[in-house]
Order: C-alpha cells, then sequence, then structure tokens
C-alpha cells in the first residue's frame, strides 16, 4: 500500500512566522501535490511536482513556496504566515501515468 | 480553466435509502472523472472513477454516470449504511491529455441515519 505521511496532524503558528509543512511518500512515485481544503471551497491545488526540483504554481499559490530536493518528500513553505493561511492541508502522490492520487492524513493548521 | 460544481453541499438520509451527488464541469477536453471519499481525519480516497468513453460504471453499491453532451456526472449510492457517512468530492482531469492534474468540486457531507 502506498503511504503518504505528514509531519504534524496540528499545528499553531503566530504571523509571521516562517512554517514548513512536509510530506513524505514511500512508493517512487513522480508526482506529488499540495491541496489546502476549505469548508465549501472544496480542494485548491496550491503547487504541484513531477520531478525532484522541478514545481508549477497551482490555482492559489500566492503566500506559498515549495521545495522538492529528494524524490520521496515535497515540502510546502509559508514564508511569512498570516491568518488568512488558517486551513487543512493536503498532500498527495500519483505515479507516472496513473489515474489514483494516494492522499495523506492533512494537516490542521492554525495561525494566529 | 476547468471548473467543477457540485451539489448539494450536504445530504441526509435514511440508512437503506439511496443517495445521488451531482457534478458539472466546463472544459469538454475533461476525459477522466474521479469521485473520492474523505472519512473524519483521513485524507480523501478513490472510490470509484469514470472516463469520457464509457456512459456509467459500477462497483458494487456505488456507481458513477457521465453525460458528456450536457457535462456532468454522477455518483449513487444504494442501500446505504452508516459508514457511508464522510465527505464526498467529484474531480474533473483539465484536459485530455493530463490526467494527473485534478480540479475538485467543493465537496457533499452525506449523513446517512440509522
Amino acid at each position: 500500500d502506498v503511504k503518504v505521511t505528514q509531519s504534524s496532524r496540528y499545528l499553531v503558528k503566530r504571523t509571521g512566522e516562517k512554517v514548513f509543512l512536509e510530506c513524505v511518500q514511500d512508493m517512487d512515485h513522480e508526482n506529488m501535490f499540495w491541496y489546502r481544503q476549505d469548508p465549501g471551497l472544496g480542494l485548491r491545488l496550491i503547487y504541484f511536482s513531477y520531478d525532484v526540483k522541478m514545481k508549477e504554481k497551482g490555482d492559489i499559490p500566492e503566500g506559498y513556496s515549495v521545495s522538492r530536493e529528494k524524490k520521496e518528500r515535497f515540502s510546502l513553505i509559508l514564508e511569512s504566515a498570516s491568518t488568512n493561511q488558517t486551513s487543512m492541508y493536503l498532500c498527495a502522490t500519483i505515479g507516472q501515468g496513473r489515474n489514483e492520487q494516494f492522499f495523506g492524513p492533512g494537516t490542521r493548521l492554525t495561525v494566529l | 480553466g476547468e471548473n467543477v460544481e457540485q451539489h448539494p453541499s450536504t445530504l441526509s438520509v435514511q440508512e437503506g435509502d439511496s443517495a445521488v451527488i451531482k457534478c458539472t464541469y466546463s472544459d469538454s477536453a475533461s476525459n477522466y472523472f474521479p469521485w473520492y471519499k474523505q472519512e473524519l481525519g483521513k485524507g480523501p480516497q478513490l472510490i470509484i472513477d469514470i472516463r469520457s468513453n464509457v456512459g456509467e460504471k459500477k462497483d458494487q453499491r456505488i456507481a458513477v454516470t457521465l453525460n458528456k453532451t450536457a457535462k456532468h456526472f454522477s455518483l449513487h449510492i444504494t442501500e446505504t449504511q452508516p459508514e457511508d457517512s464522510a465527505v464526498y468530492f467529484c474531480a474533473a482531469s483539465p484536459g485530455a491529455y493530463n490526467t494527473d492534474k485534478l480540479i475538485f468540486g467543493t465537496g457533499t457531507r452525506l449523513q446517512v441515519f440509522p
């Protein structure tokens, strides 16, 4: 079974802090994604990566950056956290040419 | 770009009844339509999907139908059980040759009452 793990289930940060959310997958998948989930808005794509050191902006990249130094690890960075970034963050992975995205359990981030 | 609308946002049914969730999409080039189920405290998980060359697909108590002309697709759950209670998301691939990236609907919270 594919395993996608996220570094924290719950995180509380202060406005202006730099925040790192980590995602690790164990299936050697090329493609990895970061979404945020908000009530009434569904899942919105922040960034995705098709390979190591490769990244592309999703639909809502403002205020976020990403890093993919190793194939199994995809990090989401909030350079200066703001209260409107309080949300559930979900990481997902998919194999090249495959259909199913596998999601991690999510990180609920609260920015005070 | 692709836009996916999902209705209803909440749905309550009695155990044993059927539940239907509907989605519409805007990009006529989309050709892959998955449905994900998210249980409390977990990430979404794929439960069924359909490609644009097929009109209907079934897997035990769940089925998905696709109307390409009208650009809408639906999830049907029959004989609902309490364990079907979850948030369901539809999605569409934004372009004929890219099934990796998905555009998700806004979600439907299904509650099945015993």
